[in-house]
């Protein structure tokens, strides 16, 4: 039972363009969520975090928002460059960052 | 200069024969933790700690054994009960707290059992 599902394998880009990646969940009681970025053959980064007292946070280029109602977050990078194109995992936890269950990844493609 | 350091990065090992993957952190963070990822699938827990000498299993952690007698250190094993062990093995840290706290992963050790 996949409780953090990205049901898009993959997502390409124009560069300069908006990327939007999307995160569904089913556990109501996930109240922290993180996205992370990978390059083949290393460790995730740390992007982005939005608890559930808010419905939107921002960092440089890239925002991410929270629906609740919907158990739907996604993370918007506007724009897009070449040095995006990665892996783009979102993460949740119900206990504040104490465990967090990982989505399968979208596989970004920004195109010059 | 903090963070996460995973040796080796590549490792081969035949089959049968235990392997230990190395995982050290210099960011004083209470909470480490193992994942397994594999091919086209997100990460996975294998085992976390919250605090020295102590350890939970994850959603995956059978054929795996772990240990936590230092704060900074905490080895994975991987044995020869583990039915699919080649995989990607990344070890994270973080202190999680009352307003959530994010992990830190290290670069990953790629294991291959043949």
């Amino acid at each position: 039972d996949q409780q953090v599902k990205q049901n898009s394998p993959s997502l390409s880009v124009q560069e300069g363009r908006i990327s939007i990646l999307n995160c569904d969940y089913t556990n109501s009681m996930f109240d922290y969520f993180l996205w992370y970025k990978k390059y083949p053959a290393e460790g995730p980064t740390f992007l982005i975090s939005i608890s559930s007292i808010k419905d939107k946070n921002e960092d440089g280029r890239f925002t991410v928002f929270l629906n609740k109602s919907a158990k739907h977050l996604s993370l918007h990078i506007v724009p897009s460059q070449p040095g995006d194109s990665a892996v783009y995992f979102c993460a949740a936890s119900a206990n504040y960052g104490q465990n967090f269950v990982f989505g399968p990844g979208t596989r970004l493609s920004v195109l010059p | 200069d903090g963070g996460i350091t995973q040796s080796p990065k590549y490792l081969f090992r035949k089959e049968g024969q235990n392997v230990t993957l190395s995982c050290e952190q210099n960011l004083n963070h209470d909470a480490m933790y193992w994942y397994r990822q594999d091919p086209g699938q997100g990460l996975r827990l294998i085992y976390y700690s919250q605090i020295v000498n102590d350890f939970q299993k994850g959603d995956i952690a059978e054929g795996y054994s772990v240990s936590r007698e230092k704060k900074e250190s905490f080895p994975l094993t991987v044995t020869s009960a583990q039915k699919n062990p080649t995989a990607f093995y990344l070890c994270a840290s973080s202190n999680p707290g009352l307003t959530g706290s994010e992990q830190y992963f290290g670069p990953g050790t790629r294991l291959t059992v043949t």
